[in-house]
């Protein structure tokens, strides 16, 4: 099975500090995510990429950067971060044919006070 | 914006039940659909996939696709405790953008 690896699990930050999460996959996916779970909201996209370099932006993308350096790793970063961005963020990674399940990490859990 | 709507927020079901999960979809142009599930403290695992009208059984699990409608169904047979979990349906319409409905919580009761 795909294996998608995120760091770190835990996060508790100040308002206005800087938070990156950082992901990981080893199975040469082209695509990767970073998505934003919410209770009564789901799973909602903030960005997503198709390779090295590239990032497209998702539903959410307000207060976030993300950055793609190489195909396994990909980061979202946190410039001024608010209580509104506390959630549980999720990376995933899916190959390249639309019909391609989504295969998603363990989790970050982000809190902002 | 595609927009997936998932019904019910929560479900109860005894040991041995069936346990059905809705979801409505906007976008006619929506190609494949998957069922996810999340386990407590873990990330969401792909249940099975669908994208073809009709019906796609799976052991104990039946999901069901009209794309007419905007509509697709997950059935579970015989439902065990080990299947209470929180279960989302997802939609691509082939731009690589994968949508996904708010969840339903299945809790199935010994």
């Amino acid at each position: 099975e795909a294996a998608v690896t995120q760091s770190p699990r835990n996060k508790v930050t100040v308002t206005g500090g800087n938070v990156t999460l950082s992901c990981r996959q080893t199975n040469s996916h082209n695509y990767m995510y970073w998505y934003r779970q919410d209770t009564g909201h789901g799973l909602r996209l903030i960005h997503y990429s198709y390779g090295a370099g590239n990032l497209q932006i998702g539903d959410v993308p307000d207060g976030y950067k993300a950055t793609r350096t190489t195909q396994e790793d990909f980061f979202l970063l946190l410039e001024l971060a608010s209580p509104s961005q506390t959630s549980l963020y999720f990376c995933a990674s899916s190959g390249h044919n639309s019909g391609n399940t989504l295969y998603f990490g363990e989790g970050s859990r982000l809190i902002v006070v | 914006q595609q927009k997936v709507q998932q019904s019910p927020e929560s479900l109860i079901v005894p040991e041995g039940g069936m346990a059905s999960l809705n979801c409505t979809f906007s976008d006619r142009n929506s190609q494949y659909f998957w069922w996810y599930r999340q386990h407590s403290g873990e990330g969401p695992k792909a249940l099975m996939s669908i994208f073809s009208n009709g019906d796609k059984k799976e052991g104990r699990f039946t999901a069901h696709l009209n794309k007419a409608s905007l509509y697709v169904s997950l059935h579970i047979k015989d439902s065990q405790p080990s299947d209470s979990a929180l279960y989302f349906c997802a939609e691509n319409t082939g731009n690589y953008k994968y949508v996904f409905g708010a969840g339903t919580r299945l809790k199935v009761i010994a």
